[in-house]
């Protein structure tokens, strides 16, 4: 099956640094990838859209300029967060579909947990 | 809006007991419905789908049936174990968009 996998798993930073967290999709090529945080005990939140090789669509509410996202490559979609603050700590997933062969089904990945100290 | 409706949690039942999680959606077309399984610190996983009306989803017990009079998608197993103790949403999509629309979850505690 299709397999998405995130790195780091868990990162821990400091208040005013950056952290970039990379979405891969293994076996798949994902024309588009999608961008998500938890809070705790609530649903995911989509944050932002991204196919490959254009500029992410964010949703509303969400900043750009602090949550940059890369998509360079059908395999590979990038989310840094700039000068991260603690209120920036929570569960980030991605997810990736190819669009071309299955129009309704994303594969996620296994989360990335940032604490911001 | 288009929008997920799922029972709220935690539940809780006994090894071998019914499940059932009630999931009734809004939404303007046709949408594709799905359930998703999340365990504690992980990511979501698919746990099954159904894309038209009277299909039936079915994985590891659960069932599901696509029901469009009753704009409802909600899951079923007959003898629940500890290892389904996780969370459980219900999402669907539309066809004309990207977008998944997420239910809240359900926390979902089996005891042994």
């Amino acid at each position: 099956g299709a397999v998405v996998s995130q790195h780091p798993s868990r990162v821990i930073c400091k208040s005013g640094t950056s952290v970039k967290i990379e979405c891969r999709s293994l076996d798949f090529q994902a024309t588009t990838m999608f961008w998500y945080r938890q809070f705790p005990k609530q649903s995911l939140m989509l944050m932002a859209t991204s196919n490959e090789g254009s500029k992410a669509t964010y949703e509303q509410g969400v900043e750009k300029d602090k949550f940059l996202i890369n998509h360079a490559s059908l395999t590979l979609s990038t989310l840094t967060v700039t000068s991260a603050h603690p209120e920036d700590s929570s569960f980030y997933i991605c997810s990736a579909r190819d669009r071309r062969t299955d129009p309704y089904e994303q594969y996620f990945g296994p989360g990335t947990r940032l604490t911001v100290t | 809006g288009d929008s997920v409706t799922q029972m709220e949690g935690p539940v809780t039942l006994s090894e071998e007991a019914f499940l059932t999680i009630n999931c009734t959606y809004t939404a303007t077309g046709y949408p594709s419905l799905f359930w998703y399984v999340q365990y504690p610190g992980e990511g979501l996983q698919l746990l099954l789908k159904a894309t038209k009306a009277d299909d039936k989803g079915s994985n590891k017990g659960f069932e599901a049936t696509y029901r469009k009079e009753t704009t409802s998608f909600h899951l079923e197993k007959g003898s629940v174990q500890v290892s389904d103790s996780a969370v459980y949403f219900c999402a669907l999509i539309l066809p004309r968009d990207d977008k998944i629309i997420f239910g809240k979850g359900t926390r979902l505690h089996i005891l042994p």
